[in-house]
């Protein structure tokens, strides 16, 4: 059974880096089947993508995170990372990591969720 | 503003069925392959259709869906109590390069 574990901080601070890591059992980052996604849900609103990556490197990010947004996967320790520069309280959200379809990127395993607040 | 559109909420009652739709563009819905997620209280989405129609496996099929021209719905028969939560639909964005999810409709159960 695939299962999907978030791990980082709960507070970050206005203007830094928000960093998050996704712990995967059950599959392998370097399976070629997939790609590994990040999407967020600010509270009491709805899901927004972040972005998602291959293990091969391939890369695709929400035009509007774009400029703000880095993703890594590490295969030795089966994770992939999100790290998300200058946030603000917008940025406060409940942060999932998801198993996406290789071919049409539909996400059908989730984690549980990580929540972040950016506050000072 | 989401790029998928859907109504914010649905309400029917036990043992009846609803619909919930999905209005996008050519460059999603029309050209590519609509999901739909499930979010029930307090926890993570579900995938519980992708491919417009194909379900997961352990989905039971009450849940249906299809899709038309600029606009996807998913239906649910047979309602029950269980079924309240919140419903996506998602699909990837030619032309965005992005995947793209509806603003969300929660079903209430009456």
């Amino acid at each position: 059974q695939v299962q999907l574990q978030e791990s980082g901080p709960g507070l970050v601070k206005p203007s830094e880096t928000l960093s998050l890591s996704c712990t995967v059992s059950g599959d392998s980052v370097n399976s070629g089947s997939y790609y590994w996604s990040w999407v967020r849900q600010p509270p009491g609103k709805g899901l927004e993508w972040i972005g998602n990556i291959h293990y091969t490197g391939r890369i695709n990010y929400n035009p509007s995170l774009k400029s703000r947004v880095t993703m890594s996967v590490d295969t030795s320790k089966n994770q992939f990372s999100l790290n998300l520069s200058s946030v603000t309280a917008a940025d406060t959200a409940l942060y999932f990591c998801a198993r996406a379809n290789y071919f049409y990127y539909y996400m059908d395993v989730w984690g549980k969720g990580t929540t972040v607040t950016v506050s000072s | 503003q989401s790029v998928l559109t859907q109504p914010p909420s649905v309400s029917a009652a036990p043992g009846q069925k609803v619909t919930i739709s999905c209005f996008g563009s050519n460059s999603n819905i029309v050209t590519q392959y609509v999901s739909w997620f499930q979010q029930l209280p307090g926890s993570a989405p579900k995938l519980i259709i992708y491919d417009n129609y194909k379900r997961p496996s352990g989905i039971p099929d009450r849940i249906s869906a299809s899709k038309s021209g600029t606009s996807a719905t998913l239906g649910i028969t047979g309602l029950q109590t269980g079924d309240e939560a919140d419903y996506y639909c998602g699909a990837w964005d030619s032309s965005l390069s992005a995947w793209v999810f509806g603003g969300g409709t929660r079903l209430t159960v009456l």
